[in-house]
């Protein structure tokens, strides 16, 4: 069985600046891949970034980084330079060899001006 | 990437009733799923929505409850039955696709349902 832990309820974060949202996984699949989604108000899944678990690079989308690793099984997201359009939910997401998506509970992310 | 398209977005219903969610795929994809958000919680997968046969549910979802028919690659419907107000959720449907270079599950916009 697979499991994702966001242990974050909430993130408050200044406009301009970093913020990382923490993520670990248990899984038993050898191969198996790391997502983030991101869900405004709105309600609508926007896929972030991926992260294969044979990948050597850590990966990066533009102001989103995953800090992936693997011996600790975390898979944390970093958001540089906030905007004030990052406010929202923020989900971490695990693929196993069946390919359904198994999420954690979210972070709530609130970028203040 | 596939564009998927969620109708309808948003519906209040009664009691006892039942109500039909539709899902187009603007591409041919081999994964489909259909997902459930209860209010301030994350989200849980109803079932694998399989071409031509009957859905694969998870643990804690039946078919009498939440039908799923998909006639096609790019179609899905997903039937929530006999309605509560435990069943005021936002249902998504997904599908798989290439995007990044990756094969990433994207969602449509979400069909947010309150039951009175």
């Amino acid at each position: 069985a697979q499991k994702i832990t966001q242990t974050q309820p909430g993130m408050f974060v200044q406009e301009k600046e970093a913020v990382t949202l923490d993520c670990t996984y248990d899984t038993s699949d050898p191969s198996y891949g790391l997502f983030w989604y991101k869900q405004p108000s709105s309600g609508e899944m926007i896929f972030l970034i991926y992260q294969g678990s044979y990948d050597q690079q850590n990966a990066t989308e533009g102001r989103y980084s995953l800090n992936f690793q693997k011996a600790r099984k975390s898979a944390n997201l970093v958001i540089s330079a906030s905007q004030l359009g990052d406010s929202a939910m923020y989900f971490c997401a695990m693929r196993g060899n069946d390919y359904k998506l198994s999420f954690g509970a979210g972070t709530t992310v609130t970028v203040r001006a | 990437s596939a564009v998927i398209s969620q109708k309808p977005s948003r519906d209040i219903c009664q009691r006892g009733t039942s109500l039909t969610i539709q899902c187009q795929v603007d591409s041919q994809v081999t994964m489909m799923f259909w997902y459930r958000q209860q209010p301030g919680q994350s989200l849980t997968l109803i079932a694998t929505a399989n071409q031509g046969s009957e859905a694969t549910y998870e643990s804690g979802f039946v078919i009498d409850k939440f039908p799923i028919s998909r006639p096609n690659l790019t179609f899905s419907t997903l039937t929530v039955s006999n309605m509560s107000p435990e069943d005021s959720s936002i249902y998504l449907c997904s599908a798989t696709g290439l995007l990044s270079g990756a094969n990433v599950l994207t969602f449509g916009a979400g069909s947010r349902l309150t039951v009175l």
